[in-house]
């Protein structure tokens, strides 16, 4: 069974277009995580939530909207793309009361804007 | 600002021979650092941890790493690389309370036969 699973793993749009990334994990974890990971592969936070509640944004423009129906799902929608939101999207997952850190990543999402 | 730095941007090592990524960290606080591995078209896969206690730890794969507070250093060895060990390296840090991982710009490992 996939801990962090993540859909689609592959997406090519045009610029201006809105898109939706998924993710759910079945670990029972409380926090999860959207990374952005550019072309140079440099990892960056973008958002956490814990227990449905936002707790991180690392400045990231206001097209980007996260949404945690549940704990178990962290899903990323992106309005009105651009060339340079081109990049991987990584979800990941932790349990906190361990020390923060040990995140289970899902395979990513490449997102192609064209 | 908290900063983890890989010096090193790509590593080339012949199979068998041994390996050291560097990693350096910023902020004064105890941290808590991490080694992660990522394969072409794969997510990240943790590698090994240092919470505290023993510096050197054990991962899987035949790698460890050492936490050196002095040089502010946390460097992943390998004595044997074998070609499934080409990979994109990660180490990232993060600290008690904060709620954050701050990764390294990664070093890519090549293996050449």
């Amino acid at each position: 069974d996939t801990a962090v699973s993540q859909t689609p793993k592959y997406l090519v749009t045009q610029m201006g277009n809105d898109k939706s990334i998924k993710c759910e994990q079945n670990l029972g974890h409380d926090t999860m995580y959207w990374y952005k990971q550019d072309s140079k592969k440099f990892l960056k936070i973008m958002f956490s939530y814990n227990n449905k509640e936002l707790i991180i944004n690392e400045t990231v423009p206001n097209r980007f909207s996260p949404k945690s129906p549940d704990k178990a799902h962290l899903n990323l929608h992106i309005n009105s793309l651009e060339l340079g939101d081109s990049a991987v999207y990584f979800c990941a997952s932790t349990q906190p009361g361990q020390p923060t850190g040990e995140l289970f990543f899902g395979e990513g999402s490449r997102l192609t804007v064209l | 600002a908290q900063s983890v730095t890989q010096p090193d941007i790509h590593i080339t090592v012949s199979e068998g021979a041994s390996l050291e990524l560097r990693c350096n960290y910023s902020y004064g606080a105890t941290p808590y650092l991490f080694w992660y591995v990522q394969s072409p078209g794969q997510g990240l896969q943790l590698l090994l941890k240092y919470f505290s206690g023993d510096t050197l730890v054990q991962g899987i794969k035949g790698f460890e790493a050492e936490f050196k507070r002095s040089q502010s250093s946390f460097n992943l060895r390998k004595p044997s690389v074998h070609w499934s060990d080409a990979a994109e390296y990660f180490c990232a840090v993060t600290y008690s309370g904060f709620q954050k991982l701050v990764f390294g710009t990664g070093t890519r490992l090549l293996v050449s036969p």
